[in-house]
C-alpha cells in the first residue's frame, strides 16, 4: 500500500531563511508527486507536481522540489521564505496503476514564518 | 473557471441524525474523490467515481456512508446515524482524464464541508 511521511509536523523560521520540508513515500511503482499548501481559511491548492522528467520542478511563489527515485523523496524547498508563506504544507502521491487513482496525503507540516 | 463546489459548508448535527453533503466537480472532469480531514492530519481518501461508477471505497467508509454519483456529474456523500467521531472536513476532488497526460491526475479541491455532531 502506498504511504507518505512528513518529516516535520511544525517548522518555525524567520523571513527570509531557506526552507526544506521533507517528504517520503512508499510504492515501488511509477508514481506522481504533489506538494499541496493550505493558507489558513483557504482550501488545499496545488503547489507543484512531478509525474516525468526532470525531477527538479519549480511551482508558484519560487517553490520548487526534487523527486530523488533511490530515496523515495520528495523535499520541498524556497530559498527565502516570506510571511506569506506561513501555511500548512502536504505531500501526496498518486501510484500509476492499473484500477486505482486515489491519491495519499502526508500528514502535513506547519509552518510559521515570523516577520 | 469554475472550481469544485461542496454544500453545505458547515454543518452541526445531533448525534444519530443523518447528514447528506454534496460535491459539483470541475465540469470536464469525470473522476471525483471524497477525503475526510481531521485537525492535525492530512487529507484520507475514503472513495472515487469514475464517471458513474464507485471504483474504490476505503476501509474508512464505514456502511453508515454512503456515496453516489448518479449521472456522472454530482455527487453525494451521506452519513447515517452519525457519531461524534465523524466530526470532520469532508473533502472534494475531482480529476480530469488520464489521457491528457500532462495533468498527472493532479486532484483538484473544493472548499470542504465542516461537520460537528454534537
Amino acid at each position: 500500500a502506498q504511504s507518505v511521511s512528513q518529516h516535520n509536523h511544525h517548522v518555525i523560521l524567520s523571513e527570509a531563511a531557506s526552507l526544506e520540508l521533507g517528504c517520503n513515500y512508499s510504492y515501488g511503482g511509477t508514481v506522481n508527486l504533489f506538494w499541496y499548501v493550505q493558507y489558513p481559511g483557504q482550501h488545499l491548492q496545488l503547489l507543484l507536481k512531478y509525474f516525468s522528467g526532470d525531477p527538479l520542478v519549480k511551482g508558484i511563489k519560487g517553490f520548487e522540489a526534487e523527486f530523488i527515485k533511490s530515496k523515495f523523496s520528495f523535499n520541498l524547498r524556497k530559498p527565502s521564505v516570506q510571511w506569506s508563506d506561513t501555511a500548512e504544507y502536504f505531500c501526496a502521491v498518486n501510484a500509476r496503476r492499473i484500477g486505482g487513482f486515489k491519491t495519499i496525503f502526508g500528514a502535513g507540516t506547519r509552518l510559521f514564518v515570523k516577520a | 473557471d469554475t472550481g469544485v463546489s461542496q454544500d453545505p459548508r458547515h454543518k452541526i448535527t445531533k448525534r444519530g441524525q443523518n447528514v447528506t453533503f454534496r460535491c459539483d466537480p470541475i465540469s470536464e472532469h469525470n473522476r471525483l474523490y471524497w477525503y475526510r480531514q481531521t485537525l492535525g492530519q492530512g487529507p484520507e481518501f475514503l472513495t472515487y467515481f469514475q464517471n458513474e461508477a464507485q471504483l474504490e471505497k476505503s476501509r474508512l467508509l464505514s456502511d453508515r456512508f454512503s456515496a453516489e454519483r448518479p449521472k456522472g456529474s454530482f455527487s453525494t456523500l451521506e452519513i447515517q446515524r452519525t457519531e461524534q467521531g465523524d466530526s470532520a472536513m469532508y473533502l472534494c476532488a475531482s480529476s480530469r482524464p488520464d489521457r491528457e497526460e500532462s495533468s498527472g491526475n493532479t486532484i483538484y479541491f473544493g472548499e470542504g464541508s465542516w461537520l460537528t455532531v454534537v
